[in-house]
């Protein structure tokens, strides 16, 4: 089991310009969570899946921030137009979403997106 | 809204010191409660759970928790710290009814000298 994978680890992009980050979560899991880390913020939660439909977006920002999970064995979190304070790394997790344990999340390394 | 605070922001022990890294969390329920550690540069590994029963929980390298409706308290503790514990620590919420988001706590620095 590779856990939950996440590409890519890095990623520079100018101001302006749209980034996709991409996240696998462990085969089996039914719920996928991205979250956002700053030194200022911590750990924000932003979106999540469950069985690839959409439950909870509440923490992701109204503009340029979507989320997608188009089947079962990915997600995207796309962001246009960056800014600079879009800088942070951004964490997938997934957890079984049912049964014992169902709450415990797994987490993927994360993407640090850096905005210039 | 559920909420979790440490307030510690940075604990230093030397090595073979016992350790509790502090939680209080604020939440209107029967809550689920998770340490995570974070090593640099890497992502969050779950060090252990709680899930409503015995209010002391194990988790892995020597951690243990304490769960108290009381305090609304979860701290964690380590009989014997090692150097190899030097991290960032996290203490998280969970609403009850589905395994929904986690809410985080500021996280607490462990510096462990030798």
């Amino acid at each position: 089991n590779a856990g939950v994978i996440q590409t890519p680890r890095h990623k520079v992009t100018g101001k302006g310009q749209e980034a996709t980050l991409w996240c696998e979560p462990i085969s089996g899991h039914s719920a996928v969570f991205w979250y956002r880390q700053t030194i200022v913020q911590g750990l924000e939660f932003l979106t999540y899946f469950r069985n690839q439909a959409p439950i909870d977006d509440s923490g992701m920002p109204k503009e340029r921030f979507s989320a997608q999970m188009p089947n079962q064995s990915h997600s995207t979190l796309k962001i246009q137009s960056t800014q600079p304070q879009d800088s942070a790394v951004y964490l997938c997790a997934s957890s079984l979403g049912r049964g014992p344990g169902y709450a415990e999340q797994f987490f993927g390394p994360g993407t640090r997106l850096t905005v210039l | 809204a559920q909420s979790v605070t440490q307030p510690d922001a940075r604990v230093t022990v030397s090595e073979g010191a016992s350790l509790q890294l502090r939680c209080k969390y604020s939440y209107f329920g029967t809550p689920y409660l998770f340490w995570y550690v974070q090593y640099p540069r890497q992502g969050l590994q779950l060090l252990l759970k709680y899930y409503p029963g015995d209010p002391v929980v194990q988790g892995v390298n020597g951690f243990e928790a304490e769960f108290s409706k009381s305090n609304s308290s979860f701290h964690l503790r380590k009989a014997s710290v090692h150097w190899s514990d030097w991290a960032v620590y996290f203490c998280a919420v969970s609403m009850t009814s589905s395994g929904q988001k986690l809410v985080f706590g500021q996280g607490t620095i462990l510096k462990v000298y030798l």
